[in-house]
């Protein structure tokens, strides 16, 4: 049974630091693996997909790698506002549509 | 264009009672996929549709959870006989293709199910 583990569960970083999120995962055998943002309330929107093929995916100040020989990805922000701050989903396609993580909690302080 | 939207986005009722969740995909997906989502956790899987059909139920947590989609678009979640541990956000998402395929899922806003 597939297993995603995002660390670390909460994060805090001051405006203008790059960060990097982690997500293991225990079945290599997937489809794709996407990262998600989830604002307080809210649904999930999709940041970030990387098909099982590829190695990273980037838009904007996000960048998104795979290894998924190790079970690995990384979410990387660049130069982060306050309004990065919300809670950032990993979910991994394979026999089941997505399994997903917990979540890292990310809050920016201005 | 439209979104995924789900209704109503709050529900609240009583242990016993009998609920209908709705979700309307994106216009033209074919894939459909319903999911829970519980305080502080991330969102657990319950079924998926291509189409009319029930892809992969194997979510649904017991025979008290069951879902439709009679014309392959607009689907309903239904709960039979609530519980408080049935409390959860539930969230659904589309996709033009198959769960299985490289296509990315939107999600919808959720309905929040607060059984007392």
């Amino acid at each position: 049974k597939q297993e995603v583990t995002q660390i670390p569960a909460a994060l805090s970083v001051p405006e203008g630091e790059n960060l990097v999120l982690n997500c293991s995962f225990t079945d290599s055998a997937i489809y794709n693996l996407q990262w998600f943002r989830q604002d307080p309330g809210k649904g999930l929107t999709s940041l970030l997909l990387i098909q099982s093929s590829q190695r990273e995916q980037t838009s904007g100040r996000l960048n998104a790698s795979l290894d998924k020989s190790s079970g690995r990805s990384t979410l990387y922000i660049a130069a982060s506002q306050p309004g990065d701050s919300a809670t950032y989903l990993c979910a991994v396609a394979g026999n089941t549509p997505l399994v997903f993580g917990k979540g890292t909690r990310l809050s920016v302080i201005a | 264009g439209a979104g995924v939207s789900q209704t109503p986005s709050n529900k609240v009722t009583e242990k016993g009672k009998y609920v209908e969740l709705r979700c309307d995909p994106i216009s033209g997906h074919t894939a459909l996929y319903w999911y829970r989502q519980s305080l502080g956790q991330g969102p657990e899987f319950l079924i998926y549709f291509q189409g009319t059909g029930a892809a992969d139920d194997s979510g649904l947590p017991n025979d008290r959870f069951f879902a439709v989609r009679p014309e392959g678009s607009v689907s309903t979640l239904k709960i039979q006989r609530t519980e408080r541990g049935d409390s959860a956000v539930y969230l659904c998402a589309s996709s033009l293709s198959s769960g299985r395929s490289t296509d990315t899922q939107y999600f919808g806003p959720g309905t929040r199910l607060t059984v007392l």
